[in-house]
């Protein structure tokens, strides 16, 4: 059974540095997409980007280029998302998702982590 | 970037009831779409890929059509438990995958 354990809660302030985690089990963790999905309090979903575990090519969104980084460590299995300077806007819930399935192009994603709630606030 | 847009915002459904929702793209994505439902504190559950298959366990009352721009997704007899936001998302050809703001559905 394909599962993602994400790591817990996390209150910053804001111009902290922050990297939560994303740990694939039951499955070849190198062998698919990691995607990062943010939810702001009350809002929709929004696609942050992904990562590659086999080689950590990584794709953003725009609108989170250059504010977010994503890494992997394979010897664990684990994906990170991380902030060098954390904003109170940044204040969300973030879920990681995979589908084990897609080895190409885009996919939808079947397989999502519990979620990581930041708060961000002074 | 692929806008996706959602209709209606909110959806009342008597249980029984057929429930319609509606999902644009501002651009063809053929029938790279998916529809999701998340539940409050829950995270996202994948309900259709392709536009109109189902994923594993998920009960013949929800379906899926519409191919370019305009998808619908279908819930042919509401029961108590399909409360929840619903999600549209594309996934054609080249990031950034995009969702839709969400219609919520409520048990009226």
């Amino acid at each position: 059974e394909v599962q993602l354990v994400q790591s817990g809660a996390e209150v910053k302030k804001p111009g902290e540095s922050l990297r939560i985690s994303c740990k694939g089990s039951g499955y070849s963790f190198t062998g698919y997409w990691i995607n990062w999905v943010r939810q702001m309090p009350g809002k929709g979903l929004e696609w942050v980007g992904r990562i590659h575990p086999s080689d950590s090519y990584t794709s953003y969104s725009p609108s989170f280029q250059g504010h977010v980084t994503f890494s992997i460590d394979k010897s664990i299995s684990t994906a990170y998302l991380q902030w060098s300077r954390l904003k109170a806007s940044d204040t969300a819930m973030y879920y990681c998702a995979t589908n084990v399935d897609c080895t190409t192009g885009l996919c939808y994603d079947d397989s999502w982590g519990q979620g990581t709630l930041v708060t961000v606030s002074s | 970037e692929i806008v996706m847009t959602q209709s209606p915002a909110t959806l009342s459904v008597s249980p029984g009831e057929r429930a319609t929702l509606s999902c644009r793209a501002s651009q063809s994505v053929s029938s790279n779409l998916a529809w999701y439902q998340q539940k409050p504190g829950q995270a996202p559950r994948l309900l259709i890929y392709g536009a109109s298959t189902r994923a594993t366990g998920i009960p013949a009352r929800f379906s899926g059509s519409g191919s370019g721009t305009e998808f619908t997704l279908t819930i042919s007899s509401l029961q108590s438990e399909d409360f929840g936001v619903y999600y549209c998302q594309q996934y054609n050809k080249r990031p950034p995958k995009t969702f839709g703001q969400g219609t919520k559905v409520e048990i009226k």
